[in-house]
């Protein structure tokens, strides 16, 4: 199993430009995150999905969109980067209930300028 | 809202020292409660957790006790190795979501 993965590793774009980000899990997890971390912050939910089809905003949700069209997919998307959307990126996956692991993907860095 | 509060770092032990990295936290009902691990370069891991009050999580000679009356959830080991230095975060769940709050993270240094 390869457990949680996330394309691209590193990405560096201008203000104004768009991407996606790729999270993958071959788990069969219910529940994916998307997590963003900066220095002196820790970790911060940008959105997460509790299954198929489905969505939700997290702590910090702004300038950014997601979709969950397959299960083991979930895609985060910056429709025109903000130099204040540096940071690295998490992707993590669950089963369902609050007291399961989370299982965390490499990062991805992200570089505005 | 739910918060977690941990010691600022970074902490710098040498090896075979004894460790303890604080952590706080406010939770509406009964939180679960973990440590992750960020070792350099990569994602977090789970290190241990605990799921009610007076329960003892452990693994890898860490151990962290859930205290309900002081909402601690405090991270000790009793002599650290230089493959211990990483980032350590205190996090919980609280409610009916899988949702993770976390701390800020606690930067460990173990030297020889």
């Amino acid at each position: 199993n390869a457990g949680v993965t996330q394309t691209p590793k590193f990405r560096v774009l201008k203000t104004g430009q768009s991407m996606t980000l790729l999270c993958a899990q071959d788990m069969n997890h219910e529940y994916m995150y998307w997590y963003r971390q900066d220095p002196g912050m820790g970790l911060r939910l940008i959105h997460y999905s509790v299954g198929e089809g489905t969505t939700a905003k997290g702590e910090v949700p702004d300038g950014y969109n997601v979709s969950r069209l397959k299960k083991q997919n979930f895609l985060l998307g910056l429709e025109s980067a903000a130099p204040s959307q540096t940071s690295v990126y998490f992707c993590a996956s669950s089963w369902i209930g609050k007291i399961n692991e989370q299982f965390f993907g490499p990062g991805t860095r992200l570089t505005v300028l | 809202g739910d918060s977690v509060t941990q010691m600022e770092g970074p902490v710098t032990l040498s090896e075979e020292a004894f460790l303890t990295i604080n952590c706080t936290y406010t939770a509406t009902g009964y939180p679960s409660l973990f440590w992750y691990v960020q070792y350099p370069g990569e994602g977090l891991q789970l290190l241990l957790k605990a799921t009610k009050a007076d329960d003892k999580g452990s693994n890898k000679g860490f151990e962290a006790t859930y205290r309900k009356e002081t909402t601690s959830f405090h991270l000790e080991k009793g002599s650290v190795q230089v493959s211990d230095s990483a980032v350590y975060f205190c996090a919980l769940v609280a409610g009916t979501a899988s949702k993770l709050t976390f701390g800020t993270g606690t930067r460990l240094q173990v030297t020889l």
